[in-house]
């Protein structure tokens, strides 16, 4: 079967870095994205990644990791607008996409 | 359009009533998926169209619900008879090929 893993929730000191881990096992790979979403909003893509490595977007940097089936998303100098579920989705061998749950990130003062 | 539109926004019907909800994505995408998420939940996967090849209905979760999506372009999603354990935010994505898919704002469905 098709799985995606991610912790369902976290927290989170305001200013610090946090790390939001993903495991996926998928028939073919094609691409692994993050999304954030907001209480009461639709998901808004954050980052793609579809070759190893890390990928750097301001405050957010997403890692890849085909052979290990692994990505990761890091938060830095966190703000209390951060505070959202973190969505990880494969796309898979037919291009479609296999979501995660969500991991909620709760951010403290 | 510039994004993916969704009707209505917000949608109340009496349990056993038949619903309707629009989805119409951005022009020139070839995929269309369907998502159900009940408050504080993940989204759970209802149908997924690609281009012209036949739908992934494997979603759906009953016969109740059915999807079609005309020439390529609007999707509808409709719930027949619906029940309480419906209510929920249907969400409506597209994307092109290997790329981002795209939200809409989601219909609010509620059964009463």
């Amino acid at each position: 079967g098709q799985n995606i893993d991610q912790p369902t929730e976290m927290t989170a000191t305001e200013g610090a870095i946090v790390q939001i881990n993903c495991t996926y096992q998928t028939s073919g790979f094609n691409g692994l994205f993050w999304y954030q979403q907001h209480a009461g909003e639709a998901p808004t893509f954050l980052s793609y990644n579809v070759l190893d490595g890390l990928e750097e977007k301001g405050r957010f940097s997403s890692f890849l990791s085909r052979s290990k089936g692994y990505s990761y998303l890091l938060l830095k100098e966190l703000q209390m607008k951060d505070s959202a579920s973190y969505l990880c989705a494969v796309y898979a061998s037919n291009y479609q996409l296999i979501w995660g749950a969500g991991t909620k990130l709760i951010i403290k003062p | 359009g510039a994004g993916v539109s969704q009707s209505p926004s917000n949608k109340v019907t009496e349990k056993g009533k038949d619903v309707e909800l629009r989805c119409d994505p951005i022009s020139g995408h070839t995929a269309l998926y369907w998502y159900r998420q009940s408050l504080g939940q993940g989204l759970e996967f209802l149908i997924y169209f690609q281009g012209n090849s036949a739908p992934d209905k494997s979603g759906l979760p009953s016969d109740r619900f059915s999807a079609e999506r005309t020439g390529g372009s609007v999707s509808t999603l409709t719930i027949q008879r619906t029940q309480q354990e419906d209510s929920a935010v249907y969400l409506c994505a597209s994307s092109a090929v290997n790329t981002e898919a795209f939200f809409g704002q989601g219909t609010r469905l509620t059964v009463v």
